[in-house]
């Protein structure tokens, strides 16, 4: 199957810093990024979706100023998370997809703002 | 909109027993339908997929869900379970087309007993 990183697998920032998460494609060309978060003992919820070249769009009720999504290339996608707080303590997971029937998912990012 | 329902949050099962984990599912036209395990701290394996065919799916590690469109169900089942299967279980559905934006169910936490 495809191989899908993310970086990094966990961090601890303080209240109002910002923080990048980096999810790369190691095999395939992902023409399609989607964005996910996961609250303690909750089920994933997709954030946005980001076509390479192309501006994220988001789901209802999440901030695209808050969590600025770049898809520059292919195997390369970053989401940020600016001026974090507490609440968006987190496990995010990107999920990139290509050509083809199968969407593969990063190992996740454990975020948590104190 | 698609959603997915997993009415189970929690089921116990003996070692060596049986398994039938519930889903059903809301789409509108045929449905992408997967299911995903997630063990604690870890990201996102995907276990089986149904997209058309066969409407019976066999899946890794022992898995197989059937596909019931009359009963919009596609439940997963194991013959015989193992400790190492102890872990939480998604249902998700998605659609066909060049996005693959995937609705998840709310998972069902899975204890297996020696």
């Amino acid at each position: 199957g495809a191989v899908v990183s993310q970086h990094p697998s966990r961090v601890i920032c303080k209240s109002g810093t910002s923080v990048k998460i980096e999810c790369r494609s190691l095999d395939f060309q992902a023409t399609t990024m989607f964005w996910y978060r996961q609250f303690p003992k909750q089920s994933l919820m997709l954030m946005a979706t980001s076509n390479e070249g192309s501006k994220a769009t988001y789901e209802q009720g999440v901030e695209k100023d808050k969590f600025l999504i770049n898809h520059a290339s292919l195997t390369l996608s970053t989401l940020t998370v600016t001026s974090a707080h507490p609440e968006d303590s987190s496990f995010y997971i990107c999920s990139p997809y290509g050509r083809g029937e199968t969407q593969y998912f990063g190992p996740g990012t454990r975020l948590l703002v104190l | 909109a698609q959603s997915v329902t997993q009415p189970d949050i929690h089921i116990t099962v003996s070692e060596g027993a049986s398994l039938e984990l519930r889903c059903n599912y809301s789409y509108g036209a045929t449905p992408y339908l997967f299911w995903y395990v997630q063990s604690p701290g870890q990201g996102l394996q995907l276990l089986l997929k149904y997209f058309s065919g066969d409407t019976l799916v066999q899946g890794i590690k022992g898995f197989e869900a059937e596909f019931k469109r009359s009963q919009s169900s596609f439940n997963l089942r194991k013959p015989s379970v193992h400790w190492s299967d102890a872990a939480e279980y998604f249902c998700a559905v998605g659609g066909s087309g060049g996005y693959q934006k995937v609705t998840f169910g709310t998972g069902t936490k899975l204890q297996v007993i020696p």
